[in-house]
């Protein structure tokens, strides 16, 4: 990833365990929530979205939890694998507002490093 | 369907230079927003344009400048470079208007000597 981990939180997880990524937000007004994951060299990838009328939401191995009351997101990831080694971003839109746009706003970033 | 593209993926500055970046975005997807990737600062939000019209801008000087066409392709542009616009570039395109979920390219990573 191109967060380099001089500040970069790191997670180290067994294969096979379940990881579990934590966020924390601060804008109440933030209605929508996403989840990339960026490898080397690579740009983000999605891999969950949730709106902030829902508290979760699941994928293929992969689950967001959404708390508003403390603003809080987490990315849970079953059966962890070395392909999953990669840093993770949570992003939220902030405006509710169409015409305000797209804009994303990232977290810093948690680095996920599996061993086997 | 091919991902999001942009050229060129390497670049090499110097101080002063100016420099244009291209992004495809997914066939049919309307608004492409501009990222700032580095390790101090991490993801920031450049601008987004939606039907050939700049709708957000984010924190940046104005030598960040950017454009959409009508085939939705977009470019930006840096111009007098400066050392700290050594950064990854990215690009990401979503299909409609409110539909949020945006889809990154590769970016394009710029070296400012």
């Amino acid at each position: 990833g191109e967060n380099v981990g001089l500040h970069l939180p790191t997670l180290s997880v067994q294969e096979g365990d379940n990881s579990i990524i934590n966020c924390a937000y601060s804008n109440s007004a933030s209605d929508y929530f996403i989840w990339y994951k960026q490898e080397s060299g690579k740009g983000p990838q999605f891999i969950i979205d949730i709106r902030s009328n829902m508290d979760k939401r699941q994928g293929q191995r992969v689950t967001v939890l959404l708390n508003k009351t403390v603003k809080h997101l987490s990315l849970q990831i079953a059966a962890t694998q070395p392909g999953d080694s990669a840093v993770y971003f949570c992003a939220e839109k902030r405006s509710p507002i169409k015409a305000a746009g797209n804009k994303l706003t990232f977290g810093g970033g948690t680095r996920v490093l599996v061993k086997p | 369907k091919a991902g999001v593209t942009q050229t060129p993926r390497y670049l090499i500055k110097t101080r002063g230079q100016q420099v244009t970046l291209s992004c495809s975005p997914i066939s049919g997807h309307r608004s492409v927003s501009w990222y700032q990737q580095t390790p101090g600062q991490g993801l920031q939000f450049l601008f987004e344009y939606f039907s050939e019209t700049q709708r957000n801008k984010g924190n940046f000087p104005g030598r960040f400048s950017g454009r959409q066409f009508s085939n939705s392709r977009s470019e930006m542009n840096v111009s007098t470079l400066e050392l700290g616009d050594s950064a990854l570039y990215l690009c990401a395109s979503s299909l409609l208007d409110g539909q949020e979920t945006q889809y990154f390219g590769p970016g394009t990573r710029l070296l400012v000597l």
